[in-house]
């Protein structure tokens, strides 16, 4: 079966720079997945890491090592509005349907 | 649609009671997914579509949960004889293909609330 670990909570400040690591298991690899949460919405996708090394979009960044099966996702110069719940996520031995992990809570204080 | 529409956006039911909650996924998304989410918890799997193939239903609880999809549409998640560990909220989402799995879309749920 497929478990990921991460943090449960993290805290930082504005402009700050964090880091949110995922351990995972997993039969089979495709890939793993971070999304995003703010309280009482809709997780949206963040960013995906197929291949080993960092994948960088905008204040985000997101780092694979297959062979450590680790990721993390790098959040730069921090805002208010970061202050959400991150999930790392991978997909089942099928390939079909994303498993997630419990999520790490992230607040941002001024 | 633009996304994921989801309805009741909130429901109250009474324990015992059945509820039906409905996902209308992104125009051609042929995956869709169910997921369910408690207060403060991560999101668990429940059951997958993938056009005309059979679900995958590994993730459903129990045999009161049950889901329906027509061809590569509209979702229905039952949920019989309601208690009050169902409650939570019922996130449904939708990715093109299975290929796509990855990166899916999710509405913005169903919050279900037992009493």
């Amino acid at each position: 079966g497929q478990s990921l670990e991460q943090p449960s909570e993290v805290t930082a400040v504005e402009g700050a720079i964090v880091q949110i690591n995922c351990t995972y298991q997993t039969s089979g690899f495709y890939g793993l997945s971070w999304y995003q949460q703010h309280d009482g919405g809709a997780p949206t996708f963040l960013s995906y890491n197929a291949l080993d090394g960092l994948e960088e979009t905008g204040r985000f960044s997101s780092f694979l090592s297959r062979s450590d099966s680790y990721g993390y996702l790098l959040l730069q110069e921090l805002q208010m509005k970061d202050s959400a719940s991150y999930f790392c996520a991978v997909l089942n031995q099928a390939g079909t349907a994303l498993i997630f992990g419990k999520g790490t809570t992230l607040s941002v204080s001024s | 649609g633009a996304g994921v529409s989801q309805s009741p956006s909130n429901k109250v039911t009474e324990k015992g009671k059945d509820v039906e909650l409905r996902c209308d996924p992104i125009s051609g998304h042929t995956a869709l997914y169910w997921y369910r989410q408690r207060l403060g918890q991560g999101l668990e799997f429940l059951i997958y579509f993938q056009g005309n193939s059979a679900p995958d239903k590994s993730g459903l609880p129990s045999d009161r949960f049950s889901a329906e999809r027509t061809g590569e549409s509209v979702s229905t998640l039952t949920i019989q004889r309601t208690q009050q560990e169902d409650s939570a909220v019922y996130l449904c989402a939708s990715s093109t293909d299975a290929s796509s799995g990855n990166t899916i879309y999710f509405g913005e749920g169903s919050w279900l609330t037992v009493v």
